[in-house]
């Protein structure tokens, strides 16, 4: 069972909208993640974390702002909305101290459509 | 720096066997392989931390040969159940993590 939480699990908006994707983790992971990934094809790193307080740009960042102010919380907005900006949405994280050998937790994604 | 996923598709008949390569332009200290279901989020399989390192469960196994910096996953006896799109991830020299092309797998009864 998922112990990383995304909302919402679908969400349509109109262009130019400000939008904020939520992603929770109860497993007390300091590394989390977003990601980019349209059907069936590769996910891009968007934004990550170490920890509280620490952000990270991944290769599409330029659109989107991230924030860590809690372990648990990694939420990620969008100022403006575009329809370049349809696709799905993950958040994962991981824990380091365990050496990465459990790997990466995905949650359930947000899909998001941008009209 | 992202590594290069082969094939990039394959469809097999329930009991066949599949290979899946992945390979990096870079050094490598560890090797993720997942699963994605349509529609699903990917799901970790297993990790490789060390070259020459093998390990498996049920009838997927996986490889690393570190010196020529890929990673191999084998699906031995398929079943339905395997098809999805397979994703390795890698970990480099800097902490730098990239997932693989993606290899989309089909198992047809």
């Amino acid at each position: 069972e998922a112990d990383i939480y995304q909302t919402p699990r679908y969400l349509v908006i109109g262009t130019g909208k400000k939008i904020t994707l939520e992603c929770s983790q109860t497993m007390g992971h300091d590394k989390m993640y977003w990601y980019q990934q349209d059907p069936g094809m590769e996910l891009h790193l968007i934004h990550y974390s170490y920890g509280v307080n620490s952000t990270e740009k991944g290769d599409l960042s330029s659109e989107s702002t991230v924030s860590r102010i809690r372990t648990e919380h990694f939420p990620l907005t969008l100022e403006s909305a575009r329809p370049s900006h349809t696709s799905q949405y993950l958040c994962a994280s991981s824990d380091p101290k365990t050496g990465g050998v459990y790997g990466y937790t995905f949650g359930s994604g947000t899909r998001l459509t941008v009209v | 720096q992202q590594p290069v996923q082969s094939p990039q598709a394959v469809i097999l008949r329930e009991g066949e066997d599949a290979v899946i390569n992945c390979s990096s332009s870079k050094a490598l200290y560890s090797v993720h392989w997942y699963r994605q279901k349509h529609g699903e989020a990917p799901v970790f399989l297993m990790i490789l931390l060390k070259g020459g390192e093998q390990k498996g469960h049920d009838k997927i196994s996986a490889s690393f040969n570190e010196k020529k910096q890929q990673s191999s996953l084998y699906l031995t006896a398929s079943q339905l159940s395997y098809s999805g799109t397979y994703f390795c991830g890698t970990e480099s020299p800097g902490n730098q993590f990239y997932f693989g092309t993606g290899t989309s797998l089909t198992v047809i009864p």
